[in-house]
């Protein structure tokens, strides 16, 4: 019954290592997203997409990148990754329509360690 | 700045009645959300709401005030599976989803 997966559940990696994070939906949803959840702070969305190949900015999305070229997956990238993205991310998806007034469906995330 | 504010930290009696608060500031109102978040899980939705009232979904209700930017998550008739975080989440006006940052609440036997 699992709808969105994560592919890693935890990651441990070096400082300036590429890191790659999948996630795949199985709701045919046009909406995707990448949060980033972090202790006493609320979800903060790094990055999001419409549709395939389609990307936009959220709220925190400088030293993440992300690629659609599927409608069921949904990666973030760390090109160079640091220890201050040591964090939980989180992977969601939604219907098409306004994304802000839609349920999201999440992951179980990924917790990502950088040493 | 959007601001959303919860309790950090609850604890309940098992078989008792909780209410966990939420209150806002943002730019614009276009629904609040509720999702129920155990340790080391997904979220999963509880309720949305966006007129003023209670609404009521099984041991679970959700109010909402609009015009004082508030809502309250009840929780009736306590189970120990009912120990989880619990995450107000705003609409503003852009329809972008504004995140409070949770509330533990711990259920004691």
């Amino acid at each position: 019954d699992v709808k969105v997966t994560q592919s890693s559940r935890y990651l441990v990696k070096r400082t300036g290592e590429k890191v790659f994070l999948e996630c795949v939906q199985d709701m045919d949803h046009e909406n995707m997203f990448w949060y980033r959840q972090d202790p006493g702070l609320g979800l903060r969305l790094i990055y999001f997409s419409y549709d395939v190949k389609m990307k936009e900015k959220g709220d925190i999305p400088e030293g993440y990148s992300v690629s659609r070229e599927k409608k069921e997956r949904f990666s973030l990238i760390l090109e160079s990754a640091s220890t201050n993205q040591t964090s939980m991310y989180l992977c969601a998806s939604s219907p098409e329509g306004y994304s802000g007034a839609n349920v999201l469906t999440f992951g179980a995330g990924s917790r990502l360690t950088v040493l | 700045g959007q601001n959303i504010d919860q309790p950090t930290e609850m604890t309940a009696t098992e078989g008792a009645i909780v209410q966990i608060n939420c209150t806002y500031q943002t730019s614009g109102f276009n629904g609040l959300f509720w999702y129920q978040q155990h340790a080391g899980e997904a979220p999963t939705f509880l309720s949305y709401n966006v007129l003023d009232g209670l609404e009521e979904k099984g041991r679970f209700s959700s109010f909402l005030s609009r015009s004082k930017g508030y809502s309250y998550l009840l929780l009736k008739e306590l189970q120990m599976k009912d120990s989880a975080s619990y995450l107000c989440a705003v609409v503003d006006s852009n329809y972008q989803l504004i995140w409070g940052a949770g509330t533990k609440l711990i259920i004691k036997p």
